[in-house]
């Protein structure tokens, strides 16, 4: 089965740290997004990419996050710096249209201490 | 912004019972999107529904969109602990296909 892969799995870093964060999305597929979750917020749309242009990236904090797509096959999001309240799991999803339906990584859980 | 309610938020039953969850919004949709996710994965697309009145089933899982596309509700028949998981809606407002999720409902199925 074709799979959106995410690395790292789990991310503990200091406050004020750089965190990269790397999603492959699946081969083929035109449409990423990152998204946020905590128990609070759920899951919080941060930016999403089409034919690897963004289109929306209002979710995110613009001061210190940051996301990318380098190629078709490589999606980047990152913090600097880091602070605790960023502490969630980071979830990167790929697919063609909104009606196929859209396929998660297994997320990057980050935790800023 | 679409307001958009789930609910309820948490529920835990016994295995072998029925339940419904619904996804409530004042906005209409083009389509709406069922997820479920599993403690430490990602979600994972249960259905899509399109047509106002769509019922589709997936074994156990009855899903139905509302006559205005307003709202959305997924019924389990007979549930069992491999249900248990949390049950998030998404519903789009055009084609642009942006995906956003409600807060979603904690199934909890107890053997």
């Amino acid at each position: 089965d074709a799979r959106v892969t995410q690395t790292p799995r789990h991310k503990v870093t200091e406050m004020g740290q750089e965190v990269t964060m790397r999603c492959q999305p699946i081969l083929g597929h035109n449409t990423v997004f990152w998204y946020r979750q905590t128990m609070m917020q759920g899951l919080e749309l941060l930016a999403y990419f089409r034919n690897r242009a963004p289109l929306d990236d209002s979710g995110m904090p613009k001061d210190r996050f940051s996301a990318e797509m380098p190629d078709a096959t490589l999606a980047t999001l990152k913090i600097q710096p880091s602070e605790p309240r960023d502490s969630a799991v980071y979830f990167c999803a790929s697919g063609l249209r909104v009606n196929y339906g859209y396929t998660f990584g297994s997320g990057t859980r980050l935790t800023v201490v | 912004t679409q307001l958009l309610e789930q609910s309820p938020q948490f529920l835990s039953i016994q295995e072998g019972e029925n339940l419904t969850v619904y996804c409530n919004s004042s906005s209409v949709f083009s389509s709406l999107q069922w997820y479920r996710q599993e403690p430490g994965e990602g979600p994972v697309l249960l259905v899509t529904v399109v047509t106002g009145g769509e019922v589709k089933k997936l074994k156990r899982l009855t899903f139905q969109f509302g006559d205005a596309r307003k709202d959305s509700s997924l019924h389990i028949t007979a549930a069992q602990p491999g249900d248990t998981g949390l049950y998030l809606c998404a519903p789009q407002r055009n084609q642009g296909g942006k995906l956003i999720f409600g807060q979603g409902t904690e199934l909890s199925v107890k053997p």
